[in-house]
């Protein structure tokens, strides 16, 4: 069973306006992570955000912001007034368990900023 | 600070040669390593990772090999490249200690391989 899914193959985001990305999740153990990356058109793999399972408030960072509904085991990026470099491959992870070693990828989501 | 060297960064290779990435971590120590391949416009698909020297875990049966004969080392190996081998291959880097699961990986530019 896929153990992270995002549904949105491609995205179109006017600029400036704000763009939600889905992530879902499936695991059976209390104890994880879950983490967003970007991959510009170069192929670096950028850390932007993190949220763990038992964090009672939804991760922030500069425009970017998680929306984290556990029970329905969802972990959304949010980017506010997005711009033309946000362009890019985004990715949700997730790392399982105490002794939790590997990070699974959803396949991802290509969102393009319009100018 | 720490950084995570990968090269080369692209490479082409005809089918049945031998192939050696090499993957090397600056400013940690004992860090988690490890080795994912990327297909065009696809997901990230973990290949093998190491907790340790000579500690090497495959994920996925297939024709590469990896070793990490230094702490901060790791390489990725095949006897003779196939024509899927092709893509991009990633490094990456996580602390071993402290709670593992909050940790992101830390990854390298890429080795872009193309099997000819």
């Amino acid at each position: 069973a896929q153990k992270i899914t995002q549904t949105q193959p491609g995205m179109f985001v006017q600029e400036k306006e704000a763009v939600t990305l889905d992530c879902t999740y499936d695991t059976s153990d209390p104890s994880y992570g879950l983490f967003w990356y970007k991959q510009p058109s170069s192929g670096e793999m950028i850390f932007l955000i993190y949220q763990g399972s038992y964090d009672q408030q939804n991760a922030t960072e500069g425009r970017y912001s998680l929306n984290f509904q556990k029970a329905r085991k969802s972990a959304n990026l949010v980017i506010s007034a997005s711009q033309l470099g946000d362009s890019a491959m985004y990715f949700c992870a997730m790392r399982e368990g105490q002794g939790a070693q590997k990070l699974v990828f959803g396949q991802g989501t290509r969102l393009t900023i319009n100018p | 600070s720490q950084t995570i060297h990968q090269w080369p960064a692209t490479l082409v290779q005809p089918v049945g040669s031998p192939l050696s990435l090499e993957c090397t971590v600056e400013g940690t120590s004992n860090p988690n390593l490890y080795w994912y391949r990327q297909a065009a416009g696809r997901g990230l698909q973990l290949l093998f990772y190491s907790v340790g020297i000579g500690q090497i875990s495959s994920e996925v049966p297939q024709n590469l090999s990896a070793s990490r004969p230094q702490d901060r080392q790791f390489i990725l190996s095949s006897k003779k490249l196939l024509l899927s081998d092709s893509g991009f291959y990633l490094c990456a880097w996580s602390p071993r200690t402290g709670v593992i699961y909050n940790s992101p990986l830390h990854f390298g530019n890429g080795t872009r391989l193309t099997v000819t």
